[in-house]
């Protein structure tokens, strides 16, 4: 079983839609959760951070985290063609350790 | 904003060369790191340097692998000896030596585009 598995998609949604991410991990010990963005050919661009359990907003994003079934989600509320990018779910498990990724979900937003 | 910067951005080299990529993480972090990203695979991990040593690597990195933070502003990851199998996007990323209130994320750069023929 694959440490962290994420569909790579490709996802198309109308601007405006609500997007739904996913990732599920099989290490128990991973405490911090991150979702990067990436535009092609560019470096993960950090969109948010979660430690442990529970929830967390910032704008148009919120990212989910349930520990108990090793799931974590990004949402995006009225989603917009900027958003288009490749979406990818992070973790680990110390403070300074290294990231686990999953492959990456393709998101294009169309107008 | 302070940003992580890599050099070159694109580099080709013949099999079996010497190649460095260098790269200047945010100033007052820490804590550094490489990743490399084959096209079309995920982001993986090679190496974490804290305090000038190596504190984490994976199988990835074997022998001809080495990085050095030569002069406390840059941090250089040298492959010795390329294969063809090293072409790929290599990521050096960067975080606080703080711990707490997401000051543990690990700040990435715009990487440097390996090919090796």
């Amino acid at each position: 079983q694959k440490e962290v598995e994420q569909d790579p998609g490709p996802l198309s949604v109308p601007e405006g839609a609500i997007v739904s991410l996913n990732c599920t991990y099989s290490n128990s010990a991973f405490q911090y959760f991150m979702w990067y963005r990436q535009y092609s050919r560019k470096g993960p661009e950090l969109l948010m951070y979660t430690y442990s359990s529970g929830n967390k907003e910032d704008g148009r994003f919120t990212a989910q985290v349930d520990k108990s079934s090793k799931y974590i989600s990004l949402f995006i509320r009225d989603s917009q063609p900027s958003d288009s990018a490749t979406y990818l779910c992070a973790m680990k498990g110390t403070s300074y350790g290294k990231l686990t990724f999953g492959q990456g979900t393709i998101l294009t937003v169309h107008p | 904003e302070p940003e992580v910067t890599q050099t070159p951005s694109h580099q080709v080299t013949q099999m079996g060369q010497e190649v460095i990529l260098r790269c200047v993480p945010i100033s007052n972090h820490l804590y550094f790191y490489w990743y490399r990203q084959i096209l079309g695979q995920k982001v993986e991990f090679l190496v974490s340097f804290y305090n000038n040593e190596i504190s984490e690597k994976s199988e990835i990195f074997d022998d001809q692998f080495s990085v050095e933070r030569p002069d406390g502003s840059n941090f250089t990851l040298k492959i010795r000896s390329t294969k063809l199998e090293d072409s790929a996007m290599y990521f050096c990323a960067s975080s606080p030596g703080t711990s707490g209130g997401g000051l543990e994320t690990q700040y990435f750069g715009p990487g440097t585009r390996l090919l090796v023929l």
